[in-house]
């Protein structure tokens, strides 16, 4: 299955961007870019998704690299609720395989946002 | 519309002792999943269903056992419990594993402890 790498934290100011970067050298054509996040003893939440174009929605934008080997997930104006720990993951398509039906989760970004 | 609801919230369980962690979602979804938590740590797939009457094995499924007589449920069963799965629980569910652009809902969680 193709793996994702993040940085283990990163930090930020109230109301300033954030870029948080995801490496995906072993990602597929098939595969779409994933992001979620998890706030403190919640479940993880859908923040955005792409599979070659960026795109953007009313949480975050996602750009992603013309190789598709990385992307990151931008806050535009980060808030104190942003604080959660931010995952890439990249999802296969079904229809078989050994990914079919899968989705792998690695140890994400913790987001520290300062007031 | 629920989305995805799981119970117990919380629940102490001796060593030894079996139980079963309930999911269901009311969105007519294929594709259902149960992943673990444990601190510190990202999501570990321990089994997962591509439809009703279908599962399979994830990463960590030693332990657990699963059915999906139906479309909305999705329990997890510990045959016996042991310290180590002493954990917080996900379910998760999303419309069709075909199109791997199709968000994922989570459940928000149940927090196992085994004495």
């Amino acid at each position: 299955d193709a793996k994702t790498t993040q940085p283990n934290s990163m930090e930020s100011n109230e109301e300033e961007p954030v870029h948080l970067p995801c490496n995906h050298s072993t990602i597929s054509g098939t595969d779409y870019i994933h992001w979620y996040r998890q706030l403190p003893s919640q479940g993880p939440e859908y923040v955005i998704h792409g599979l070659t174009s960026n795109v953007n929605n009313r949480m975050a934008s996602l750009a992603i690299a013309e190789d598709r080997k990385s992307s990151t997930l931008i806050l535009h104006r980060a808030t104190l609720r942003d604080a959660a720990v931010y995952y890439c993951i990249l999802r296969s398509a079904g229809a078989g395989g050994t990914s079919y039906g899968k989705l792998t989760f690695g140890q994400g970004t913790i987001l520290t946002v300062h007031p | 519309n629920a989305g995805v609801t799981q119970t117990p919230k919380f629940q102490v369980l001796k060593t030894g002792q079996s139980m079963t962690l309930q999911c269901a979602q009311d969105m007519n979804h294929e594709y259902m999943s149960w992943y673990r938590q444990d601190p510190g740590m990202g999501l570990r797939l321990i089994h997962y269903s591509v439809g009703a009457g279908i599962t399979d094995q994830g990463e960590v499924p030693n332990g657990y056992n699963v059915s999906r007589s139906t479309t909305e449920d999705f329990p997890l069963r510990l045959l016996s419990a042991a310290p180590s799965q002493t954990s917080v629980y996900f379910c998760a569910s999303s419309y069709s594993i075909r199109y791997s652009g199709n968000t994922i809902y989570f459940g928000e969680g149940s927090w196992l402890t085994v004495v």
